[in-house]
């Protein structure tokens, strides 16, 4: 079964401080990897896509790892601000025929960043 | 670009009656757009596929009668809501497909908060 799951379920960190946010992922075949930032009340915003080659990608603070052999992927973010928090969600595609059947979200991590 | 717009971003309604949101790709056109459902700190959940110019696809548990969607054109679908009840209260999402970019690829909105009371 194709399954996203997403460490913690929320995370509460001070301003300035770095946090990592986890993705595990059992999605077969797999086509690429994302990092969305949904603020609260919002549509989720693309962060990272990661293809299969790709070990690491940046946007600004934020770099995304993926790691396909182990089906692992993390969120790290770099010098947090209050506009970070937000609900993080990872989505993985696997290679499919068509349809959205081929994406898999995780529930998201909350992440709130407090002064 | 790739931007894509809904309307309204919040709607409450009486229980019986119908909603209609809009979805728009505004600098692309989309064969493809997807409507999904997200209750209060759950994730995203895949209502149905809109096609242009064919009937939608609905997931399982989804009521199609209930839950109406037209995508008339490349740029525009719309969702339905037919006879609402409180049940249905929740952020409506869309998404929407490049024409050429392939289904995975999936540009979202802003959403759409529905009350019913």
């Amino acid at each position: 079964k194709n399954q996203v799951e997403q460490s913690p379920q929320s995370l509460i960190i001070l301003e300035g401080k770095n946090c990592t946010l986890q993705c595990n992922y059992t999605v077969s075949p797999f086509s690429n990897l994302r990092w969305y930032k949904q603020d609260t009340g919002r549509g989720p915003v693309s962060l990272t896509i990661m293809t299969f080659s790709e070990n690491t990608k940046s946007n600004g603070r934020y770099t995304a790892t993926l790691d396909a052999d182990t089906k692992q992927s993390s969120l790290h973010i770099t010098a947090s601000q209050l506009s970070d928090s937000a609900s993080y969600i990872c989505v993985v595609s696997r290679i499919s025929g068509g349809g959205a059947d081929g994406l898999t979200f995780g529930k998201g991590t909350h992440l709130i960043i407090q002064p | 670009g790739a931007v894509v717009s809904q309307h309204p971003s919040w709607v409450i309604c009486k229980s019986g009656t119908s909603v209609k949101i809009e979805c728009r790709s505004l600098d692309f056109q989309a064969t493809t757009m997807f409507w999904y459902r997200q209750f209060p700190k759950q994730s995203l959940m895949l209502m149905a596929t809109s096609n242009e110019g064919s009937k939608a696809t609905y997931e399982q548990g989804v009521e199609k009668d209930k839950f109406l969607i037209n995508h008339a054109s490349l740029t525009l679908s719309t969702l339905t809501v037919t006879s609402a009840h409180p049940e249905d209260s929740s952020f409506y999402i869309c998404s929407a497909s490049p024409r050429l970019a392939g289904l995975n690829t999936q540009y979202f909105g802003p959403g759409t908060r529905l009350t019913v009371l």
